[in-house]
């Protein structure tokens, strides 16, 4: 059975870095891209970067470039997003999502929200 | 980045079939930007339901089709249900690794 579980919700003050976590089950750490988009109240889905199999991967360079950091740890099938310098605006539901063909993201985490404020 | 373009609202009414398009601001879209489409109900993550312009995802009736029309991916429902009043997002491959997602599509089945 797919699943992805995400790290709790985190509160952070500008300026400030959040990483949260996302642990994938069964072989779609082995097998599958991981993606990371959030969504902030009441927008659309943004995408913000993936992860390969093989660790390679790539970042949203237009919005996020220098601030997103996708890693990823093996020995515990567990994927990372890192984003820093936070401003309210990136408060936000943050999801990991499976890739299963392309642009097929079927499988998400249950999401965690992130909250920016002073 | 590029912006993707979605119609803000829709309605149908129950059993008929309505069309949602998705265009890039900086030109056509083509099977070369592997649409997709995605359901969204309040408080809940993206269901996928449409991708590689016309693939269903796994579990998703045939009463959801995609395609591209003349510039424009496109996602046509038939048969409208009561439950398929959601939000619904278009998401687009762009340059070598990047993806991006439309403001998304509000349908209301009335």
């Amino acid at each position: 059975q797919v699943q992805l579980v995400q790290s709790g919700a985190e509160v952070k003050n500008p300026g400030a870095s959040v990483k949260l976590s996302c642990k994938a089950s069964g072989d779609t750490f082995t097998r599958n891209l991981i993606h990371w988009v959030r969504q902030a109240p009441g927008q659309g889905p943004e995408w913000l970067g993936f992860i390969t199999p093989s660790g390679g991967g790539g970042i949203n360079k237009y919005r996020f470039q220098g601030r997103v950091t996708v890693t990823r740890d093996t020995s515990t099938s567990t994927v990372y997003m890192e984003l820093s310098s936070l401003i309210s605006e990136d408060t936000a539901i943050y999801y990991c999502a499976r890739e299963n063909g392309v642009g097929n993201f079927d499988y998400w985490g249950q999401g965690a929200l992130v909250t920016v404020s002073s | 980045q590029p912006v993707v373009t979605q119609e803000p609202s829709l309605s149908v009414s129950p059993g008929g079939t309505v069309t949602f398009t998705c265009g890039l601001s900086s030109g056509s879209v083509s099977a070369n930007n592997y649409p997709s489409w995605y359901q969204q109900t309040p408080g809940q993550a993206p269901r996928a339901l449409i991708y590689s312009t016309n693939t269903r995802s796994s579990g998703v009736p045939d009463r959801f089709s995609g395609s591209i029309l003349g510039n424009r991916a496109a996602l046509t429902i038939s048969g409208a249900q009561a439950d398929d009043e959601a939000d619904y997002h278009c998401m687009l491959h762009w340059g070598s690794d990047t993806w991006v997602f439309g403001g998304g599509t509000k349908l209301t089945v009335l």
